[in-house]
């Protein structure tokens, strides 16, 4: 167990409509990342949260957005879903941002659009 | 732009050894990570190196970095059926804290 959670663990939707991801970083982490895993794409950076504020952008679609809580959780919020978003969506978190921090992640939200 | 690859797939049998390999392609690559992905799981952190060390060993992992060659290696000992999972090597970009993963090479143990 990483310390790392994520709700829900499976979410079915329909194209068209909107979900939003949530993740509990471990206790005493500040950064927040998100991933995505999918078939095609491999896994591939979304975002990165440090303390509340954005601190990264990877390959996020502007469909796709994300925040961080005051009291550290993120939300990741898909919106027009496509069939294309279906995938594993992980957070992680490490204590700090400067990259030399390990990162560890949550066990995953499988996503399928239908 | 950093890139990151791997084998797609490595077969072994119980007890033998299995290297697992990866070239990356940022030369100011801080840590080189190895992550695991078991069937319907997360990913488990399983080691990771500094780039000015050559070697790291850790029980039966063994990590080889060569920077010249900008190539990494993962070496199970002894590898068991439980090994059985995906395994993704990951650098972390230069600045800020993001990590770039291979395609990751899934192993399968045979007993």
């Amino acid at each position: 167990d990483s310390g790392v959670t994520q709700t829900p663990k499976h979410l079915i939707t329909a194209t068209g409509q909107r979900v939003t991801l949530r993740c509990s970083p471990r206790s005493g982490d500040l950064s927040v990342y998100w991933y995505q895993q999918s078939l095609d794409q491999g896994l591939q950076f979304l975002i990165q949260y440090y303390n509340g504020e954005e601190r990264a952008k990877g390959n996020i679609l502007e469909r796709f957005s994300a925040q961080q809580f005051p009291d550290l959780h993120s939300e990741l919020n898909l919106s027009s879903l496509e069939l294309g978003d279906s995938a594993l969506y992980f957070c992680a978190s490490s204590v700090g941002t400067s990259g030399l921090e390990t990162q560890y992640f949550g066990p995953g939200t499988r996503l399928l659009v239908l | 732009g950093e890139d990151v690859e791997q084998s797609l797939f490595l077969s072994v049998r119980e007890g033998d050894s299995s290297v697992i390999n990866c070239t990356y392609t940022d030369s100011s690559s801080t840590y080189l990570y190895w992550y695991k992905q078991e069937p319907g799981a997360g990913l488990q952190l399983l080691t990771y190196i500094f780039s000015n060390m050559d070697m790291k060993q850790d029980q039966r992992l063994t990590v080889l970095l060569n920077k010249k060659d900008k190539h990494l290696s993962l070496r199970i000992a002894d590898t068991q059926t439980g090994d059985s999972a995906i395994y993704f090597c990951a650098e972390t970009e230069n600045q800020g804290g993001k990590l770039i993963f291979g395609q990751g090479t899934e192993l399968s143990v045979k007993p």
